[in-house]
């Protein structure tokens, strides 16, 4: 069974900062992977999909990358902003079509 | 373009009662997703349908979770009797097809006394 993992829980950096965070799984037989933003009793905000045959998709300031080979994904945020703090996730489907989450990283960005 | 719906946003209520959640999904998708997410944790996919087909419940608590997809556009997940460990934000997604990227709606946020 597919297990999905974030580190670090959480996280809390000053403004500005360039970070990453981060998203193993545990089978690489991966369909495609989502990040997903969280914000306090809001649903989940689609942020990057990855398909299984790419490496990298970027949007904005932020950039996800995935190696398949080794179960990992990261999650790169540029110029780090107050308005980035939320809960961070990502979602791995499988070839048959089941989908595995993270249990979050929590950002919080300083002002 | 609207995205998903979701009704109520809160619900209180005590163990044994029995509640209803209701979806709407972006319109042509045909895919549709009930997810469970307890605090602190990552959403559990309870059940998926594609148009008004079960395509996935393995996790749905079938002795007291049920589901429909009505015509194939909105869903309603019902929970009859309630438990405590049942409090959670219960999320639907939907998507254009199977393996597309998923919208969420705002989620449910269930209270169990």
């Amino acid at each position: 069974k597919q297990e999905v993992t974030q580190i670090p829980a959480a996280l809390s950096v000053p403004e500005g900062e360039n970070l990453v965070l981060n998203c193993s799984f545990t089978d690489s037989a991966i369909y495609n992977l989502q990040w997903f933003r969280q914000d306090p009793g809001k649903g989940l905000t689609s942020l990057l999909l990855i398909q299984s045959s790419q490496r990298e998709q970027t949007s904005g300031r932020l950039n996800a990358s995935l190696d398949k080979s080794s179960g990992r994904s990261t999650l790169y945020i540029a110029a780090s902003q107050p308005g980035d703090s939320a809960t961070y996730l990502c979602a791995v489907r499988d070839n048959f079509n089941k989908f595995y989450f993270g249990s979050g990283t929590k950002l919080n960005v300083k002002p | 373009e609207a995205g998903v719906a979701q009704s109520p946003r809160y619900k209180i209520i005590e163990k044994r009662q029995s509640v209803a959640f209701w979806c709407n999904p972006i319109s042509g998708h045909a895919t549709l997703y009930w997810y469970q997410q307890i605090l602190g944790q990552g959403p559990k996919l309870l059940i998926q349908f594609q148009n008004n087909g079960v395509v996935d419940d393995s996790q749905l608590p079938k002795d007291r979770f049920s589901a429909e997809r009505l015509k194939g556009v909105d869903s309603t997940l019902k929970i009859q009797p309630a438990k405590l460990e049942d409090s959670a934000v219960y999320l639907c997604a939907s998507s254009l097809y199977g393996e597309g990227e998923q919208f969420f709606g705002p989620g449910t946020r269930l209270t169990v006394l």
